[in-house]
């Protein structure tokens, strides 16, 4: 049982569009990461949130600890934002240096 | 340049034979993980230690072992691989500020491919 979901597995977009990638949990975090895995396999932190909205250039990320639920936003998308998109979220109450994944998401942003 | 090193990049090995990941980081974090990585099951948790002389299990801890010597140093030793073990795995780290451990920005290295025959 994967305690973290992330939606959708797949998603191809066109350049220019709004994207959204979700990310639910059944167990309570108190923080969560985004991280950013580049088609060479390297992994990049974009994000670590534990309450609200953080904007980095294009990219948004938000998360309601309440509702278990964090998204990421990616607007005017491009072929360079093309790469497998991965939540992960520290257990709350748990061990400090716990980390649950989500399987990711892959983006392909089309030209 | 802050970074954190993993070596060998790539390994091919046979089963049994006893052999170590090295981990190094140059930022001073407290908080270093392993990570393996495989096709339709993501990134686990193999170990992670929160400071010098702590390590703790993960999701994965079966089959390998750690150890946290020094700050900068975290390896990953497989006493027996075997071929189940063959995988992508990746070491991070990150300062263990704000919510602590696991919730700092977490900086990964380039990843070390092993294939275990």
């Amino acid at each position: 049982k994967n305690e973290v979901e992330q939606s959708p597995q797949n998603l191809t977009a066109q350049e220019g569009e709004f994207i959204t990638i979700n990310c639910s949990y059944s167990v309570g975090i108190s923080a969560l990461h985004w991280l950013q895995q580049h088609p060479g396999g390297g992994i990049v932190s974009l994000f670590m949130l534990s309450s609200g909205k953080k904007k980095h250039g294009r990219l948004i990320a938000t998360i309601n600890i309440q509702e278990k639920h964090s998204s990421l936003h990616i607007t005017a998308s491009h072929p360079r934002d093309s790469a497998v998109y991965i939540c992960a979220g520290k257990n709350y109450g748990g061990s400090q240096g716990n980390l649950i994944f989500g399987k990711g998401t892959k983006l392909s942003v089309k030209p | 340049e802050a970074q954190v090193t993993q070596n060998p990049r790539y390994l091919i090995t046979v089963t049994g034979k006893k052999l170590t990941v090295t981990c190094s980081q140059n930022m001073n974090h407290e908080y270093m993980s392993w990570y393996r990585q495989d096709p339709g099951l993501g990134l686990r948790q193999i170990y992670y230690s929160m400071n010098v002389e702590v390590t703790d299990k993960g999701d994965v801890p079966e089959g390998y072992k750690v150890s946290r010597k020094e700050k900068r140093n975290f390896p990953l030793i497989l006493e027996s691989p075997s071929p189940n073990q063959t995988s992508l795995y990746f070491c991070a780290s990150s300062l263990s500020s704000g919510t602590g451990g696991a919730g700092g920005t977490q900086y990964f290295g380039p990843g070390t491919r092993l294939l275990v025959l």
